[in-house]
């Protein structure tokens, strides 16, 4: 299946460090898209990286792209008690119409 | 299990008139649905959160009156686009989620166009 898989599973840190998720993929991609999910809550989009870019930058998040190893991993710095969540990675096909979303990294932050 | 039937899959309407999307649970009861709209080539971007018997909580920048959405029951949620104009076209999909359940189901989507 092209579903995207993120690793680890769990994550729990102190709030200020830094959070590191991988996601890894199958298939060749258009955009891969980062969300976040409270708990009892809908997804959230946090940020689209296209496949012809890198690396990209929103607020304290940080995304890297590497299309040869079809991985990407999202770091959030200086974490806080209420990044708490669960965040999914999403891979869009060339077509856009589709995505599908990995199994999701549950990650705690303690305060 | 855990089966999100969503109709339908496409529609095309005319400016002004309003439509209706479904969004039914088949196999568990579904106390949480969210709607959620895809632009191509860009993410899901969630437009209300729905729990059944109660009224709809809509994310920021969503008109409430032009997006109606009714989850009356607990397998069945619907969306209506009111009076809609050639910018409401999009990708419309819905998920749903019980408490029960370790996560959400997504529905299989209704595009909408707009002309």
């Amino acid at each position: 299946s092209q579903q995207g898989e993120e690793d680890p599973q769990a994550l729990s840190i102190q709030e200020g460090e830094n959070a590191t998720m991988n996601c890894s993929y199958k298939t060749s991609i258009n955009n891969l898209q980062w969300y976040r999910q409270n708990s009892g809550r809908g997804l959230v989009h946090l940020i689209l990286i296209r496949s012809n870019e890198r690396e990209k930058h929103s607020g304290r998040l940080r995304v890297t792209l590497d299309t040869s190893k079809k991985s990407s991993s999202l770091l959030i710095t200086a974490s806080r008690a209420a990044d708490t969540a669960s965040y999914f990675c999403a891979t869009a096909t060339n077509t856009g119409n589709q995505f599908y979303f990995g199994t999701g990294t549950s990650l705690t932050v303690i305060p | 299990g855990a089966v999100v039937s969503q109709h339908p899959s496409r529609v095309i309407c005319k400016s002004g008139t309003s439509v209706k999307i479904e969004c039914r649970s088949l196999d568990f009861q579904a106390t949480t649905m969210f709607w959620y709209r895809q632009f191509p080539k860009q993410s899901l971007m969630l437009m209300a959160t729905s729990n059944e018997g109660s009224k709809a909580t809509y994310e920021q920048g969503v008109e409430k009156d032009k997006f109606l959405i009714n989850h009356a029951s607990l397998t069945l949620s619907t969306l209506t686009v009111t009076s809609a104009h050639p910018e409401d076209s999009s990708f419309y999909i819905c998920s749903a989620g019980d408490r029960g359940l370790r996560g959400y189901t997504f529905g299989s989507g209704t595009r909408l166009t707009v002309v």
